[in-house]
């Protein structure tokens, strides 16, 4: 049974730091990894899509990473704003399910950037 | 247009009542999905439809009842709930990865937060 695991489940830095976001998969077999972004109490916001072929993706300040055979994918937020302050959640989705899309999430890393 | 619109927003309903949940996207997507998500934790999946399919029910209980009517509409229709069902319910899109559909790219809506009473 696949599990998708987020550390940590916070993080708060100053404003204008780097930082890491981790998520780890127990199964290789999937078909992509999403990142999204939610704000409390509201919908998810996709980030960025990684195909299993793929080793990274990149978008303004933030790129993904995936290696699929570890089972682990990060995201790095560059130059971090207070804007970005937000749960990150990844989710797979398994191969298997390749008529469905199903995702599977992890539980989140709650960021707060402080000024 | 990447936008998945869910009426209503906030929704307050008795346990004896009956209500219904909309969803509308219009970016070509075969794929919707309902998923309900509690404070503090990450969405679960309900239903799946594909092409206007049911394809998965995650052993929902009957009182909730999913209905896809074309391409573009998704509804969750409530009868008799618990105030356990109270959660935030979820929306969400991508192309259908049915018939080799390389970018499945999910897609959100702001959600409809249910209070049950």
């Amino acid at each position: 049974k696949q599990e998708v695991t987020q550390i940590p489940a916070a993080l708060s830095v100053p404003e204008g730091e780097n930082l890491v976001l981790n998520c780890s998969f127990t199964d290789s077999a999937i078909y992509n990894l999403q990142w999204f972004r939610q704000d409390p109490g509201k919908g998810l916001t996709s980030l960025l899509l990684i195909q299993s072929s793929q080793r990274e993706q990149t978008s303004g300040r933030l790129n993904a990473s995936l290696d699929k055979s570890s089972g682990r994918s990060t995201l790095y937020i560059a130059a971090s704003q207070p804007g970005d302050s937000a749960t990150y959640l990844c989710a797979v989705r398994p191969l298997g399910t390749s008529n469905t899309g199903k995702l599977i999430f992890g539980q989140g890393t709650t960021l707060q950037v402080k000024p | 247009d990447t936008e998945v619109t869910q009426t209503p927003k906030h929704l307050v309903m008795g346990m004896t009542n009956k209500k219904s949940l909309k969803c509308e996207q219009h970016m070509g997507h075969r794929a919707m999905y309902w998923y309900k998500q509690k404070a503090k934790k990450p969405p679960e999946l309900m239903f799946v439809y594909s092409y206007e399919k049911l394809s998965i029910n995650e052993s929902v209980p009957s009182r909730f009842s999913p209905e896809c009517p074309n391409s573009s509409l998704l509804n969750l229709h409530l009868h008799a709930l618990q105030p356990e069902d109270s959660a935030l319910y979820l929306c969400a899109s991508s192309h259908s990865p049915a018939r080799g559909r390389q970018n499945t790219e999910a897609f959100f809506g702001q959600g409809t937060r249910l209070t049950v009473v």
